[in-house]
Parts: C-alpha cells; sequence; structure tokens
C-alpha cells in the first residue's frame, strides 16, 4: 500500500528522446514535488504543485514540463533528453496545515526513479 | 539563498558505536528535518524540531534544535548494520520547499 508511488523505477534511454515519469500518492495530500538527485547525492527541489497549481519551478530547463492532472498525480515529461539529465528523480507530497502557529511540512519521498541517458 | 553544511561527509564506524553529525546555516531557521535515506529508496523523515534547544528522540536516535537557530545535530547511539544510508539535514523554506544538505554517508562494519 504504497503512499507516493512513481514510475517506471528504472529508465534508461537515448540521448533526444522523450520520456515521462509518474507519480502518484493516495495520502490525500495537496501538494505535491520534483526532486533530482545527482550522482553526488545532492537533493534538489525542481518544482511543486499545491492543488494542481504550480508554485515553485526552480530555474529548470523548459525541456522539463510537470503536469498535474488532478492532486493526487504529478507527472514529469522531459524533452529531448540530454546526457547531464542523469539522475535519480524522486517525487514527493506533503499536507501543508498550520500546527500551533508552524508549518507541518513533512514530505513523503517516493522510491525514485534512477534515469540513465546514454 | 538557503545554504546548508553537514558534516561529515561521509563515516565508517564499527557496529555498537555511537555517531555523531550536525548541520549548520547560514541563516535563522524555525524548523529542523533529519532525513534517512537508505540504498535504493527516497528518504524518509527521522526526526523534525520546530523549538531553538528542543530536544527530540526517535528510538535510539537524538537530534537537537541549536541555541543560535543556526545549527543542528544528529546523535545515534549504538550503531547498527541497518543505520546504513545518508543522513540529511533539511529546512522547510517557505511553502514546503525543503533545502537538504549534502548529507552524511553512514557505513557500519558488523
Amino acid at each position: 500500500d504504497t503512499a507516493v508511488s512513481q514510475t517506471p523505477k528504472y529508465l534508461v534511454t537515448q540521448m533526444g528522446n522523450d520520456k515521462s515519469i509518474k507519480c502518484e500518492q493516495n495520502l490525500g495530500h495537496d501538494t505535491m514535488y520534483w526532486y533530482k538527485q545527482d550522482s553526488k547525492k545532492f537533493l534538489k527541489i525542481m518544482f511543486s504543485y499545491n492543488n494542481k497549481e504550480l508554485i515553485i519551478n526552480e530555474t529548470v530547463p523548459n525541456r522539463f514540463s510537470p503536469k498535474s492532472p488532478d492532486k493526487a498525480h504529478l507527472n514529469l515529461h522531459i524533452n529531448s533528453l540530454e546526457l547531464g539529465d542523469s539522475a535519480v528523480y524522486f517525487c514527493a507530497s506533503s499536507q501543508h496545515i498550520w500546527l500551533t502557529g508552524r508549518e507541518n511540512t513533512e514530505a513523503f519521498f517516493g522510491q525514485g526513479t534512477r534515469l540513465t541517458v546514454v | 539563498g538557503q545554504q546548508l553544511n553537514q558534516s561529515p561527509q561521509s563515516m565508517f564506524i564499527q557496529e555498537g558505536e555511537d555517531v555523531s553529525m550536525n548541520c549548520t546555516s547560514s541563516s535563522i531557521f524555525n524548523t529542523w528535518l533529519w532525513y534517512k535515506q537508505e540504498p535504493g529508496e527516497g528518504p524518509v523523515l527521522l526526526i523534525a524540531l520546530y523549538k531553538a534547544g528542543e530536544l527530540t528522540s526517535n528510538g535510539r536516535l537524538t537530534a537537537q534544535f541549536g541555541i543560535t537557530r543556526k545549527d543542528s545535530f544528529l546523535n545515534i547511539s549504538a550503531s547498527i548494520p541497518s543505520d546504513v544510508g545518508i543522513y540529511f539535514c533539511a529546512d522547510p523554506w517557505g511553502g514546503g520547499k525543503l533545502i537538504f544538505g549534502q548529507g552524511t554517508e553512514l557505513s557500519v562494519k558488523p
């Protein structure tokens, strides 16, 4: 009963191809994210959607286009893949509620999609 | 922007040893989060800290929110092989965007 699930887990593709990674969460959260983890394990946010609306876009090349058909899904489409896009991509979700004056921001992560561009 | 400096970058320890790692920031934080990432998995939240000076435990893990609000540490007591992974500090910097430290990679030798 996976809370945040993303597919595929592994993706090997050639330069120039277009690919998509899907993400679904069954936690009822209102906010979803895409993070990129590079070869040095550094985790960096790419996008954030709240109730299907884009709220964060961290200067990601426009070859990357997130799409949120509903608040339980946030898919990532990548056009014209480049070698430098090889990384692990993580989807995450959270529910933003205020608890006694502070923001509850626990984010739940999917297992990751290891993208290898050859 | 926000920067988190985490140290050490990696640790190789013997089973049973205690571990300590820390995180410092260039600015004052209202929240410190500690995540663990096991091989092939996504990060999982271990401990959340919301108040300067707060000391919170989760089993053998203990984390503290520094008094200056610019640092935090995570201790693991009596390490076991399943403690292996990468430990990240993180700050939810507005709107839920998490800023992560560089991570501390922990290896435990049985």
